[in-house]
């Protein structure tokens, strides 16, 4: 019964290049998150996924980030052109379709951990 | 969703019980509150979750007084491991969509000392 899975779990990429992140939700969850964590700081909501479709997108960057949470497959958060500022942990959480007052829980990933040269 | 308030820092002996506080006095009706943790460099770990009544599962109990302005994770048996950021968030289930996201304070650095 696989948890939340994110890979890659360490990415380092120089500035100007683009960073992928993969986040597999728990089998059967059909909501995803994602989080970042800047050094020595607390989890900051980034944005929230349903399958295909973005719901809330408002703690991500307007510019250089977007997230996707296809049909088939990984949800993935891409960052463009990275900058040093962008160094942090991803991390990925899911959550079940449906939710009751007992579901209504998030699990989440062991995180990524972008480092920008 | 309600803001908390957490120490930021608890000590606490291996195998004795742990038990950090939190307050959210703005607490609606609808809000339930629930506890995470996150050791070092781990993704957060969900703890329990309750809405006005006490829970208990297979790591911790909860607390909530009766006006539900403040609440209690009790951690039976700490152990070593147990060390970790212990946070208490506060936010309504099954809101609509835009409201679904979890808002992590500063939380509780709790140290368990051999």
């Amino acid at each position: 019964n696989a948890g939340v899975m994110q890979n890659p779990r360490h990415l380092v990429r120089r500035r100007g290049q683009e960073a992928r992140l993969r986040c597999s939700p728990v089998k059967g969850h059909s909501h995803v998150y994602w989080y970042r964590q800047l050094p020595e700081e607390g989890l900051k909501f980034m944005v929230y996924l349903q399958k295909e479709n973005i719901i809330d997108e408002s703690g991500m960057p307007k510019e250089r980030f977007s997230a996707e949470f296809p049909k088939e497959g990984p949800s993935i958060l891409r960052i463009q052109q990275v900058v040093r500022g962008d160094s942090a942990a991803y991390f990925c959480a899911s959550s079940p379709p449906n939710p009751t007052a007992t579901t209504d829980t998030q699990y989440f990933g062991p995180g990524t951990r972008l480092t920008v040269l | 969703d309600a803001k908390t308030t957490q120490p930021p820092s608890m000590d606490c002996a291996e195998g004795r019980a742990a038990n950090l506080p939190c307050n959210h006095s703005t607490i609606s009706g609808n809000e339930y509150v629930y506890w995470y943790r996150q050791i070092h460099s781990q993704g957060p770990q969900y703890i329990i979750h309750g809405l006005k009544n006490n829970e208990t599962n297979e790591m911790a109990s909860l607390i909530i007084t009766e006006d539900r302005k403040s609440s209690t994770l009790i951690l039976p048996h700490a152990t070593l491991r147990d060390t970790a950021v212990y946070y208490c968030i506060v936010r309504f289930v099954i809101s609509s969509g835009s409201a679904r996201q979890l808002t992590f304070g500063s939380g509780t650095q709790l140290t368990v000392l051999p």
